[in-house]
């Protein structure tokens, strides 16, 4: 098992720049987070899916962010147009049934993906 | 609104010393608590998991506890080695929309042990 895949591990751009952030859950995992993490905020949760049907989108930002999930092996997170207080490492997550009343079913983090906007 | 606090935000000790990380939250509707450990450059990885109708859990040098009527826990670490500085944060799972789950992390503490 390859884990969470995350793309690119590493992105610069420049402000106004489009970025897409990409991540491929682990077989047969059908709940996915995007969380984002910077020094002065830690870890905010941006969105989630549970098969593929966004759930919670209240922790996205701004209308500049959005997330997509068309299948169940492939998410991306777009920022559009991007700013420099957008710089962060960008997680993704992806879990088993991550329902509120079951058991144990942990969340597999992903390497995250640091993102620069100048 | 959930709000997760971990206390102190960073700690310095010298090898071999015992430890205790501190994390509380506001709401005590919670299904559970994890700590994860994060190293330098890396995603987390899930060391420990306390149900809510547990008190503690242990793993080797690690023990956690759980007090959620008073909304908190610890991470007690023992005999601390240099390869456990890292970045270690505290998760609680509450109820998302529906019958899902999420979990809201602090903002962690970040242990360096000296050799």
């Amino acid at each position: 098992d390859a884990g969470v895949i995350q793309s690119p591990r590493h992105e610069v751009t420049e402000m106004g720049q489009e970025v897409t952030l990409r991540c491929k859950p682990i077989s047969g995992h059908n709940s996915l987070f995007w969380y984002r993490q910077t020094m002065m905020r830690g870890l905010e949760l941006l969105i989630y899916f549970n098969n593929n049907v966004p759930i919670d989108d209240s922790g996205m930002p701004e209308d500049r962010f959005s997330a997509k999930m068309p299948n169940a092996s492939f998410s991306t997170l777009k920022i559009q147009p991007s700013e420099p207080r957008d710089s962060a490492v960008y997680f993704c997550a992806s879990s088993f049934e991550f329902m509120w009343d079951r058991g144990f079913s942990p969340l597999h983090f992903g390497n995250g993906t640091r993102l620069t906007v100048t | 609104k959930q709000e997760v606090t971990q206390i102190p935000a960073a700690l310095s000790v010298p090898e071999g010393e015992n430890l205790v990380l501190n994390c509380s939250f506001t709401d005590s509707a919670i299904y559970n608590l994890q700590w994860f450990r994060q190293d330098p450059g890396k995603g987390l990885t899930s060391l420990l998991l306390i149900q809510s109708s547990q008190r503690e859990q242990t793993s080797g040098r690690l023990n956690a506890s759980l007090d959620k009527s008073s909304g908190r826990s610890t991470l007690y670490i023992a005999a601390s080695q240099p390869g456990d500085s890292a970045t270690y944060l505290c998760a609680v799972k509450v109820r998302g929309s529906g019958n899902t789950g999420k979990l809201i992390f602090g903002q962690g503490t970040t242990l360096q042990v000296k050799p």
